[in-house]
């Protein structure tokens, strides 16, 4: 299985501050033939269900603000959130699709300093 | 309005077989490269990915889990059915149906964009 570690568990930024967090494959998740990671990031906020937020690594997903970005390839990736908003308090997953069993990240706590 | 719904029992006795239902709306199971999945999410942890079922009936299992798992889909009934034996109470968490994304440009995506409000399922005696 491929593990993915997220760094930090825990995050406090203040408001309009930008937030990173980070996620680190146990493998590459990069797909030589499609020539793309396969990689997706997923916020979740209390009481609900995941949103996508980023795939291929690099996407946003369709409505997503743009102070939402991935970055990174092969096994180390980044979500950056430019100018955090109050409603971006939620947990945030990664997740690799490039093979099965698909594994989650254990998740970053994004909190307002 | 595309949408997934999950129903099942509650509370299930270990050892007992879990049956889960997802019904889908505002899309077809049999369109090229749809392909819906079963998560489930104990309380207070990460997700954990079971199993996926594509439009041509191919499937993926979570390899740990595969000897337990069974999914299956009806086209008629716009529905996917997820079976999982031998119940324990580690089982326990909230399970979720949630749709492959495909991306604008046609690419499909084993990342899920629509996902249901989920079932809590608990496992105990």
């Amino acid at each position: 299985d491929i593990v993915m570690t997220q760094s930090p568990d825990s995050l406090a930024v203040s408001l309009g501050e930008r937030a990173t967090i980070n996620c680190k494959s146990s493998q590459s998740v990069f797909d030589n033939p499609n020539r793309r990671d396969y990689l997706a990031w997923y916020q979740q906020k209390p009481g609900q269900t995941p949103k996508l937020l980023i795939f291929w690594a690099t996407t946003r997903a369709s409505g997503v603000p743009d102070r939402f970005s991935g970055s990174g390839a092969r096994t180390d990736f980044t979500l950056t959130i430019s100018s955090l908003q109050a409603e971006d308090v939620a947990v945030y997953y990664c997740q690799q699709y490039n093979s099965v069993p698909y594994t989650f990240g254990q998740g970053t706590k994004l909190e307002i300093k | 309005q595309i949408t997934l719904k999950e129903s099942g029992p509650t509370l299930v006795k270990p050892t007992q077989t879990l049956t889960l239902t997802c019904a889908s709306s505002g899309f077809s199971l049999s369109t090229t490269g749809v392909g819906v999945g079963w998560i489930r999410q104990p309380p207070g942890k990460a997700p954990q990915w079971l199993a996926l079922i594509y439009w041509n009936d191919d499937k993926r299992y979570s390899p740990s889990l595969k000897s337990r798992l069974t999914i299956t889909k009806d086209i008629s009934k716009n529905q996917v059915v997820l079976t999982m034996t031998d119940m324990d109470p580690e089982d326990t968490a909230t399970y979720h149906c949630a749709r492959r994304h495909i991306d604008s440009n046609g690419w499909y995506v084993d990342a899920f964009d629509v996902w249901g409000q989920g079932t809590v399922i608990t496992v105990s005696s």
